[in-house]
């Protein structure tokens, strides 16, 4: 596509609900970013993908988040048992091949807000 | 660990004045710096990527600086208008990893 698509645009889930957030990145791109952005802070980076594997996945907060790509394109960040500090935006971007190089692309993000 | 700090936070000018906005870093071995632009509540926008070779870039009104050395780099933003009120984010990436700072809000007034 044109740009980093991301869904939902916006998730309200009760707390120890499990929620999955998708990224479709642009086509062509190899590799794959998931970062987050509370509120009050900075960019987080989560998780990094050149095409289906993680070879960065320093950044999952815990056991509880997990990320896979399939086919070298779309990506889904899951997020178990929710919990309230897990309240975020959540940004995928893409870029081709690694980003020393080429700029980096972000998607409008996904609001997650945890009750 | 790469630290990346941005100053000011905040900004505000009337609008025509230059804007200078200040990102510095502490490890200099880095691939390239990209700024970006954040609109409320939407995702961001790439500005400007400097390779690690480069002093400068320049887009439009736009332009930034690089003392890899130093660990500096600075956007200037020349005759600001109020369509450029946004929060403004400096990322270094080493290798494949983008190091954020926390960004300086910019208000442009009319």
């Amino acid at each position: 596509g044109a740009g980093v698509s991301q869904s939902p645009s916006n998730k309200v889930t009760e707390k120890g609900k499990d929620v999955e957030l998708r990224c479709d990145p642009i086509s062509g791109h190899t590799a794959l970013y998931w970062y987050r952005q509370s509120l009050g802070q900075g960019l987080e980076f989560l998780i990094y993908f050149q095409g289906n594997s993680a070879p960065d996945k320093s950044g999952l907060p815990s056991d509880r988040f997990s990320a896979e790509r399939t086919g070298g394109s779309v990506s889904t960040l899951t997020i178990q048992r929710t919990q309230q500090e897990d309240s975020a935006v959540y940004l995928c971007a893409s870029s081709q091949q690694g980003a020393g190089a080429n700029v980096l692309t972000f998607g409008a993000g996904s609001r997650l807000t945890v009750l | 660990k790469q630290e990346v700090t941005q100053i000011p936070a905040a900004l505000s000018v009337p609008e025509g004045e230059n804007l200078v906005l200040n990102c510095s870093f502490t490890d200099s071995a880095i691939y390239n710096l990209q700024w970006f632009r954040q609109d409320p509540g939407k995702g961001l926008t790439s500005l400007l990527l400097i390779q690690s070779s480069q002093r400068e870039q320049t887009s439009g009104r736009l332009n930034a600086s690089l003392d890899k050395s130093s660990g500096r780099s600075t956007l200037y933003i020349a005759a600001s208008q109020p369509g450029d009120s946004a929060t403004y984010l400096c990322a270094v990436i080493n290798d494949y990893k983008l190091s954020f700072g926390a960004g300086t809000t910019v208000t442009v007034r009319a």
